[in-house]
């Protein structure tokens, strides 16, 4: 089965501190996604990236930035956290091929910006 | 303009009863997927099925049914026999095969709750 982990569950942080989400998955797939998901609004694309080093911009990218050094890691970067950044983030890894296409989600991070 | 539209926040069926949850999409592809995530309390976006523009017949899978309308640009949700399982929040969502990227647009969401 594939897994995407989510380096934690819950977290919390102050205004102005630098945040880093990781997210790791195991099945060698390029693509990766962060989402972050607030009540009413669905889910919305931050980042993505389709390969190592490679980053492309989703539809709220503001006050986010990412990072992708190695192809099973994708990390989400708050560089000062606001209050207005308190939500869900789910990371998402995406097998497409043989005529299937599957997009495979973490368990999601619950941050808090007090 | 919003390409996935969810009209129900929040819905309520009986146990043992079934239940549709409201889908309408926006495109101007030809080629484009359709999905329904379960999201339970717990966070855990979890797939449920599937149903791809040129596939003819609507898709299942087990007690889940997607009723497409091509036409009406329409892909509902049929949950069979509800359990008391199923109270989660669900999502539809799009991908359009023209984008590379294969991200996913996603709806708000409809919260289901399963009566005993």
């Amino acid at each position: 089965d594939v897994k995407v982990t989510q380096s934690s569950r819950y977290l919390v942080k102050r205004t102005g501190e630098k945040v880093f989400l990781e997210c790791v998955q195991d099945m060698d797939h390029e693509n990766m996604f962060w989402y972050r998901q607030d009540p009413g609004l669905g889910l919305r694309l931050i980042y993505f990236s389709y390969d190592v080093k490679m980053k492309e911009k989703g539809d709220i990218p503001e006050g986010y930035s990412v990072s992708r050094e190695k192809k099973e890691r994708f990390s989400l970067i708050l560089e000062s956290a606001s209050t207005n950044q308190t939500s869900m983030y789910l990371c998402a890894s995406v097998h497409s091929g043989a005529g299937r296409f599957s997009q495979y989600f973490g368990p999601g991070t619950r941050l808090t910006v007090l | 303009a919003q390409k996935i539209t969810q009209t129900q926040p929040g819905m309520f069926v009986q146990e043992k009863e079934a239940v549709t949850l409201d889908c309408t999409y926006d495109t101007s592809d030809q080629s484009y997927g359709l999905f329904w995530y379960k999201q339970p309390s717990s966070g855990e976006m979890i797939f449920l099925i599937y149903q791809g523009s040129y596939d003819e017949q609507n898709a299942t899978e087990g007690r889940y049914s997607l009723n497409f309308q091509k036409a009406r640009k329409s892909a509902n949700l049929v949950i069979s026999a509800s359990q008391l399982g199923d109270s989660a929040m669900y999502f539809c969502a799009m991908r359009e095969v023209e984008d590379s990227s294969y991200k996913l647009i996603f709806g708000s969401g409809t919260r289901l709750l399963v009566r005993p």
